[in-house]
C-alpha cells in the first residue's frame, strides 16, 4: 500500500493490498488519539485508540503507530477490503481537564475491487 | 442497542430563517455532544453536555445557535437566523460520564444535513 499524508486527501488500494493512512497532529500536550471511520451519509466510527504513553496498538486488522518524537500518527489497515472504503479522521486530545477530541482534516480511502 | 438518533436528515431553509435540530442519544450516556462538520473538514465542536448541564460551549456562535438539554436526555440545536456558511452537517454524539480529564468513546448518530440558501 501506499503512504500519505493527510494534505494528500484521498488514497486509492486495490482490494487485499495493506493500507496506510498518516496523520500529523499539532499539539505536543496531547495525551490521547483515535482513529474514526466515516461513511457516506454517516457519522464517524471509533476504530481504535492509543494513549501517548504507548507507541503501538492492534486491533483487528487494524494497527495505529505513534511517534510522538516528530508528532505522527498513522493507521495501517491489512488486506484491505471495499467495505473500508470511507473518510478516515484522526482525533487528539489534549491533556488535563478537556475532554474533547480535535479531528484532523480526513482523508478518503478508496479501495478498488 | 439503539444508536443515537437525530432529525431530521435533511433540511433546505433561506437565509435568515430558523432551523431546529434534534437529537436522542444512547439511553443511559450522560454526555451528549453537537458537532459541526462542513463538507471536506472533520467535525467541530459546538457544545457538550453533562446531564443537562453545559462542559463547553467555547465553539458554539452564541449571536445565532442555542442548544438546550432540559430533562438530561434530548437535546435541541437551534440556528435563528442562519447565514449561508452554516451549510454543513449536525452531528450529534453521546458518551457515557466522561472521568476528570478524560475521553469516553463516543458514538455518532447519521447527523442532520442542512442547506442554507
Amino acid at each position: 500500500g501506499e503512504s500519505v499524508g493527510l494534505h494528500l486527501p484521498t488514497l486509492s488500494v486495490q482490494e487485499g493490498d495493506n493500507s496506510i493512512i498518516n496523520c500529523a497532529y499539532s499539539n505536543s500536550a496531547s495525551d490521547y488519539f483515535i482513529w474514526y471511520k466515516q461513511e457516506s451519509g454517516k457519522g464517524p466510527q471509533f476504530i481504535i485508540d492509543i494513549r501517548s504513553n504507548m507507541d503501538k496498538r492492534q486491533g483487528q486488522r487494524v494497527t495505529v503507530l505513534l511517534n510522538k518524537t516528530v508528532k505522527h500518527l498513522s493507521l495501517q489497515i491489512a488486506a484491505t477490503q471495499p467495505g473500508d472504503s470511507a473518510v478516515y479522521f484522526c482525533a487528539e486530545k489534549a491533556s488535563g481537564g478537556s475532554y474533547i477530541p480535535t479531528f484532523g482534516r480526513g482523508t478518503s480511502l478508496i479501495v478498488h475491487p | 442497542e439503539a444508536g443515537v438518533a437525530q432529525s431530521p436528515r435533511y433540511k433546505i431553509i433561506e437565509k435568515r430563517q430558523s432551523v431546529a435540530f434534534w437529537c436522542n442519544p444512547i439511553s443511559g450516556h450522560a454526555t451528549l455532544y453537537w458537532y459541526q462538520q462542513i463538507l471536506g473538514q472533520g467535525p467541530k465542536l459546538l457544545i457538550q453536555f453533562q446531564n443537562n448541564g453545559v462542559v463547553d460551549d467555547s465553539q458554539l456562535p452564541k449571536d445565532r445557535f442555542s442548544a438546550e438539554r432540559l430533562k438530561g436526555v434530548d437535546s435541541t440545536l437551534k440556528i435563528q437566523p442562519a447565514k449561508l456558511e452554516d451549510s454543513a452537517v449536525y452531528l450529534c454524539a453521546s458518551s457515557l460520564l466522561s472521568p476528570a480529564g478524560g475521553l469516553r468513546e463516543q458514538y455518532f448518530g447519521p447527523g442532520t444535513r442542512l442547506t442554507v440558501t
